[in-house]
């Protein structure tokens, strides 16, 4: 079953711009990962964070946890054409992955 | 660099046909996986495989089956394809049983079962 759930479904802004998606979860986890799907091809890992991690920093890529409230965000800032691609949020619980249905972001030149 | 290979972009198969997708990774890891993504559900589990000749079932086994006979390789087994089956085939393996491992995939492969 799918445990993490983005939010919007669908992003689209100016390039320049940043872009801020939403991932929430249900279950206790051991980390949090983001991963890149460009049209048709396979995934691509960004970023991962643990669950005792707040805050994370990958050049433009910031990411945020919560277990709290078992939410998690991605932050792309100054955002390029090249960014245009879905992004998925997947929940690692002692190596069972679980993905979300993921975020298309679309970046307008 | 790992690189996980799936050994087709594009099947096109027909109904009640057997079909074998392929994937072959590089780096010697241990857990490999094979997920399912269609529009609007997100990738979902098919079956995972932890050690060579080692299966669980994931989410939606229900008209696969796997193997794996070397660790490098794991096979994705559509007993009689249907038409519910066409979607895009994902493979990925994973380093080591260990928390806080990425992912690495393949390219995919997108199967029509007409």
């Amino acid at each position: 079953s799918q445990q993490g759930e983005e939010d919007p479904q669908a992003l689209s802004i100016q390039e320049g711009e940043n872009a801020t998606m939403n991932c929430s979860y249900k279950t206790s986890i051991n980390n949090l990962q983001w991963y890149r799907q460009n049209s048709g091809r396979g995934l691509v890992h960004l970023i991962l964070i643990r669950s005792n991690e707040r805050e994370k920093h990958s050049g433009r890529l910031r990411v945020t946890l919560d277990t709290s409230k078992k939410s998690s965000s991605l932050l792309i800032t100054a955002s390029r054409a090249a960014d245009t691609a879905s992004y998925f949020c997947a929940t690692d619980k002692d190596n069972d992955m679980r993905f979300g249905a993921g975020t298309r972001l679309t970046v307008k030149p | 660099d790992v690189k996980v290979t799936q050994s087709s972009r594009y099947l096109v198969k027909r109904t009640g046909e057997k079909v074998f997708l392929e994937c072959v990774q590089d780096m010697d890891h241990e857990n490999m996986f094979w997920y399912r993504q269609d529009p609007g559900l997100g990738l979902r589990l098919i079956y995972f495989s932890y050690d060579v000749k080692m299966k669980e079932k994931g989410d939606i086994p229900e008209g696969y089956s796997v193997s794996r006979e070397k660790k490098e390789r794991f096979s994705l087994i559509l007993e009689s394809a249907s038409t519910n089956q066409t979607s895009m085939y994902l493979c990925a393996s994973l380093l080591r049983p260990s928390y806080n491992s990425p992912l690495h995939f393949g390219n995919g492969t997108r199967l029509t079962v007409t």
